[in-house]
């Protein structure tokens, strides 16, 4: 069955632009979280939803927020971009989280200039 | 909170050679305890996982996790590797409520270099 896509696979945005990434989960699974990974902080959570509703949330500014739709599909958003926003950005699925494990998308880089 | 250490961030070993990467959590119960290697530029994917029960617990790759609950342990180790084996791997926990709601918390990492 197909995995976690993540699209757009690289983007390069300005300083103060907003961003949104997509992620499709694999099916079936209703939870979808998201990571920032960057070679300084390394890899962070941001947030996590099931069933269209956040159920946690990382330390991270409120610039970063996300959705998920009733397909299970989510977006993330970050607004007012800066610098430090830099990185790459995973996605990863699962049936409900926890033990179920989860399963990662192949991330979106973005460029910060 | 929960936390967790890869006390190594690089390691070097000769191929054919044998492997041990370490880490240690911290958390007051028995978490949810994972393994993932992860190629450059490339998402994470998962090499074995520890919910309960038998404490050695079998992966993919040929890759073995040992959970010691007294050192607060899940050590990742593999017999012989190969040149294959060179990425990232990350250890990482999850609070063992089984709502799933925190996430995953990462180590550090250890960056694996294989010799010829």
């Amino acid at each position: 069955k197909a995995g976690v896509t993540q699209t757009p696979r690289y983007l390069i945005k300005t300083r103060g632009q907003q961003v949104t990434l997509s992620c499709s989960p694999i099916s079936g699974h209703r939870s979808v979280s998201w990571y920032q990974q960057t070679p300084g902080q390394g890899l962070q959570f941001l947030f996590e939803y099931f069933s269209e509703t956040q159920r946690n949330k990382g330390n991270f500014p409120g610039r970063f927020s996300g959705r998920q739709f009733s397909n299970s599909r989510s977006e993330m958003n970050v607004s007012t971009l800066e610098l430090g926003d830099s990185a790459l950005y995973l996605c990863a699925s699962s049936l409900s989280g926890g033990r179920n494990g989860y399963t990662f998308g192949s991330g979106t880089r973005l460029t910060v200039v | 909170a929960q936390s967790v250490t890869q006390p190594d961030i690089h390691i070097t070993v000769s191929e054919g050679a044998s492997l041990e990467l370490r880490c240690n959590y911290s958390y007051g119960a028995t978490p949810y305890l994972f393994w993932y290697v992860q190629s450059p530029g490339q998402g994470l994917q998962l090499l074995l996982k520890y919910f309960s029960g038998d404490t050695l617990v079998q992966g993919i790759k040929g890759f073995e996790a040992e959970f010691k609950r007294s050192q607060s342990s899940f050590n990742l180790r593999k017999p012989s590797v190969h040149w294959s084996d060179a990425a990232e791997y990350f250890c990482a926990v999850v609070l063992g409520s089984g709502g799933g709601a925190d996430g995953l918390t990462f180590g550090k990492g250890t960056h694996l270099i294989i010799q010829p």
